[in-house]
């Protein structure tokens, strides 16, 4: 089955760098990767995603790639703020067929002021 | 409109009692999942519904552990003769499982933050 990796599982950078979250899927028939915010004591909320159609997308400080060959899929948020510091999950699935997305294990990204 | 609800959102319950939890997805979503996530960690999936039925259950730590969702919408997930070790927070999420236009996008709801004393 897929299984997805992510890495680190923890990143401090300093306000105002750029923090990069790096995560690998097995399964190449997966085809949408998703990542979800989970802020201390809420719940995972979608903040960007990305198809196999694709190999790059952004929404103002954030942007996702994607490497279907290597299978994996990054993260990339620039010009950090104190914000941002929230855990970090991946995810892969194949889309609308009925099978389930898989989550990476989270990255818990601090950002110092 | 609404979205994910789960109640209760706090259980105390005794060691050895069982718990229902229950999940209210959004109208019209297909899929449904519950994980459980402890203090600081990730989100270990525990079942996933696809309409009524469970193509996997892989997740469930023991037979202490089911759920069931009926009429395609609320589900129940019961956890029988806690354990200490059940105590997290229990969450929710649907979708509607269509590709494009944020229909793979799972909802999360709020959770039931569960202790077994």
């Amino acid at each position: 089955g897929e299984n997805v990796e992510q890495h680190p599982s923890t990143l401090s950078v300093q306000e105002g760098d750029s923090a990069v979250i790096k995560c690998t899927y097995s399964d190449s028939a997966s085809n949408y990767f998703p990542w979800y915010k989970q802020e201390l004591g809420k719940r995972p909320q979608l903040i960007i995603d990305i198809r196999s159609n694709v190999g790059e997308k952004k929404d103002q400080r954030i942007a996702v790639t994607l490497n279907k060959t290597a299978k994996h899929f990054s993260l990339h948020i620039t010009e950090t703020q104190p914000e941002d510091s929230a855990v970090y999950f991946c995810a892969a699935s194949k889309g609308s067929s009925a099978s389930k997305i898989i989550f990476g294990s989270g990255t818990r990204l601090s950002i110092r002021p | 409109g609404a979205g994910v609800s789960q109640s209760p959102s706090n259980k105390v319950t005794e060691k050895g009692k069982d718990v229902e939890l229950r999940c209210d997805p959004i109208s019209g979503h297909t899929a449904l999942y519950w994980y459980r996530q402890s203090l600081g960690q990730g989100l270990e999936f525990l079942i996933y519904f696809q309409g009524n039925s469970a193509p996997d259950k892989s997740g469930l730590p023991s037979d202490r552990f089911s759920a069931e969702r009926t009429g395609g919408s609320v589900s129940t997930l019961t956890i029988q003769r806690t354990q200490q070790e059940d105590s997290a927070v229990y969450l929710c999420a649907s979708s509607a499982q269509v590709a494009g236009a944020g229909g793979e996008t799972q909802y999360f709801g709020p959770g039931t933050r569960l202790l077994v004393l």
